[in-house]
């Protein structure tokens, strides 16, 4: 079965600070992987996805991923924080695109002036 | 660029009622999906959808929910008698085939149980 963990339910940084959102999962066999966001009332928008090609994903609006098999990590990160990047990130896992996906339990980004 | 719609955006219900979630996945994709996400908690699988049945549903989706492609272009979630514990987001999620194309959300029906 497939599973994220997601080791900070919040993360406050300052504008224009690095940013990084740790994600790790647990994968019976090569997992796709995906971070999502979600802004206060609205769905759920991709940021990135990771399905087994380059171990470096980037994604929109500045963020990157990297894949690390040993450590069963998909960390997000992003240079620079900026004050529109507040809002629930989701590292998710599933098998393949069309099956379920599992979410972990979602990290809080707080960016703070 | 396309989009998954989803209507309404907030259903007020009473307990016991039936409810029926509306959503339009993106055109041309022919996978899709519910998920919900009780308040402060994390997003749950519920149903996935193919070629007019369901490929897989969750613990969570039992004799009081069902799905239907009513048509080409709608697909809904109804819940037949709600309970108190129904109250969350609902997302409609499609895509477009299994070669790990990522499924495409819509906003979300906030439903509230009185």
């Amino acid at each position: 079965a497939q599973s994220v963990t997601q080791l900070d339910s919040h993360v406050s940084v300052s504008e224009g600070t690095p940013v990084l959102l740790r994600c790790n999962y647990s994968s019976s066999y090569s997992p796709s992987l995906f971070w999502y966001v979600q802004h206060p009332n609205k769905g759920l928008q991709l940021l990135l996805k990771y399905t087994s090609a380059a171990t470096l994903v980037k994604g929109i609006n500045g963020f990157e991923a990297e894949f690390k098999k040993s450590e069963t990590s998909f960390h997000l990160t992003k240079p620079s924080a900026h004050m529109s990047d507040a809002a629930e990130y989701f590292c998710v896992v599933t098998p393949t695109g069309f099956q379920k996906l599992v979410f972990g339990t979602g990290t809080r980004l707080l960016v703070s002036p | 660029e396309p989009e998954v719609t989803q209507t309404p955006s907030h259903q007020v219900t009473q307990m016991g009622q039936e409810v029926i979630l509306r959503c339009v996945p993106i055109s041309n994709h022919l996978y899709f999906y519910w998920y919900r996400q009780i308040l402060g908690q994390k997003v749950e699988f519920l149903v996935s959808f193919y070629n007019n049945e369901i490929s897989e549903k969750s613990e969570i989706f039992d004799d009081q929910f069902s799905v239907e492609r009513p048509d080409g272009s709608n697909f809904t979630l109804k819940i037949r008698s709600t309970k108190l514990e129904d109250s969350a987001m609902y997302f409609c999620a499609s895509t477009n085939s299994y070669s790990n194309q990522p499924q495409h959300f819509g906003d979300g029906t906030r439903l509230s149980i009185l």
